[in-house]
């Protein structure tokens, strides 16, 4: 089946700071998820970005499909951004699969 | 519009025993996904409900089965419980096969 993995693994950042979390995937897929896992447990839709860019305040995603990978990047980050973050692909059979996630701790 | 919700939250087994997860979809989404997630790991899917047919199965022995119901609410069944079944247990909707997901909060089994 498809591989996905996520770097980097930890991530540790001071408030304020920007960061880039990247996603690679071992095949052609139709479509791309990004998701935040609260301490809660609860994941929460980010992307939905099979190509191409998007942004949504502080947030935004770019995936090059033809290279295999994706990108999240967070600005100015805030303490409320700690969590992990998942990137979830899609191939043919419409069911995601996930990498294992970036643990991401913004300090304040 | 409400989200995707699970029951219980938190549930305690002993081994060999059996249990059932719940899970009610978001209204309108007629495709729900149950998926595992152990302590560290990203979620793995178990299996996948479509208009209350399977339509999909993840690398998950029998003793794991569901149930989707006419009105898209469904359930996990988890036989024979081991010590490895304990984990976060993630239920997923979404209005059509090839949209994107809703998740809920998730039941947490402890298998003891």
């Amino acid at each position: 089946g498809i591989q996905v993995e996520q770097s980097p693994p930890d991530l540790i950042l001071q408030e304020g700071a920007n960061s880039t979390l990247r996603c690679n995937f071992s095949d052609s897929v139709n479509n791309l998820q990004w998701f935040h896992q609260n301490p809660w447990g609860q994941l929460i839709n980010l992307f939905y970005i099979p190509s191409g860019t998007k942004q949504n305040g502080r947030l935004s995603a770019t995936t090059v499909a033809t290279e295999r990978y994706s990108l999240l990047y967070i600005s100015s980050s805030q303490t409320t951004d700690s969590g992990v973050y998942f990137c979830a692909v899609e191939r043919g059979s419409y069911i995601p699969t996930f990498g294992r996630g970036t643990s991401l701790i913004v300090h304040p | 519009e409400t989200g995707v919700t699970q029951s219980p939250t938190h549930l305690i087994k002993t081994r060999g025993q059996q249990v059932t997860l719940r899970c009610s979809s978001q209204s309108g989404h007629n495709t729900v996904s149950w998926y595992q997630q152990a302590l560290g790991q990203g979620p793995q899917f178990i299996f996948q409900y479509y208009r209350e047919e399977e339509n999909g199965r993840g690398n998950f022995p029998p003793r794991f089965s569901g149930l989707q119901f006419p009105n898209y609410s469904s359930e996990l069944n988890v036989n024979a419980l081991e010590l490895d079944d304990s984990a976060l247990y993630l239920c997923a909707s979404s209005l059509a096969v090839q949209n994107g997901y809703t998740f809920g909060s998730g039941t947490r089994l402890t298998v003891v």
